[in-house]
């Protein structure tokens, strides 16, 4: 069983509306959840990262952390086209400096 | 944007041949890490540093080595590179003062071609 599971995709959202993207991993231990975004022949970028349970924002985005449920998401309210992308959830234990990746969802925003 | 840079971003070889990468910072990050990306893989992990000459095995070590004799340069060593190596290898850095570990910042990736 992979340690971080996502959809792979390709998930298509209309431009304006929200996009939702899921991860669950298997570790308990987990503490730090972190959001990269990649686009087409790019590298990672850091999109977000959140620790506790409960949700957390920051501009059109928001990260929702469930541990007992292993499960965390990102939302992207008010898609647009620039959001198309890969999504990659990453994954740590607390003071951990190894990340450990899904293998990312494709996300295509529709005009 | 973090100061990052692998060498070369491209590179095509034969079998068997050494293959040799570069990742050079000038954050004066403490961690640097190594990472493969294929399809379907997503992004793994092959080695990381967490100071100078100190380093570890990630989740696919096998085949690979690394050294990082200096804060500033972690190089990844394929000693007899093989066709199931071919992969875009990306170089990432972290430990930024005040930042958490997992931020990585991340290279522009070398794209490598066994033959």
């Amino acid at each position: 069983q992979k340690e971080v599971e996502q959809n792979s995709g390709p998930l298509s959202v209309p431009e304006g509306a929200i996009a939702s993207l899921n991860c669950t991993y298997s570790d308990r231990g987990s503490q730090s959840f972190f959001w990269y975004r990649q686009y087409s022949g790019k590298s990672p970028e850091l999109i977000m990262f959140i620790y506790s349970n409960g949700d957390k924002e920051d501009g059109r985005f928001t990260a929702q952390l469930n541990k007992a449920s292993q499960y965390v998401s990102l939302l992207i309210r008010d898609s647009q086209p620039s959001d198309s992308a890969t999504y990659l959830c990453a994954v740590s234990n607390f003071g951990n400096e190894k990340l450990t990746f899904g293998t990312g969802t494709r996300l295509t925003i529709i005009p | 944007d973090a100061g990052i840079t692998q060498s070369p971003r491209h590179k095509v070889t034969e079998t068997g041949t050494p293959v040799t990468l570069r990742c050079h910072q000038t954050e004066n990050h403490r961690y640097m890490y190594w990472y493969r990306q294929d399809p379907g893989h997503g992004l793994r992990l092959i080695h990381y540093s967490y100071g100078v000459k100190d380093t570890d095995k990630g989740e696919v070590s096998d085949g690979y080595s690394v050294s990082r004799s200096k804060t500033e340069d972690f190089l990844l060593t394929l000693e007899s590179a093989t066709s199931s190596q071919t992969s875009v290898y990306f170089c990432a850095i972290s430990g930024k003062v005040g930042a958490e570990v997992g931020e990585l910042f991340f290279g522009e990736g070398s794209r490598l071609t066994v033959l």
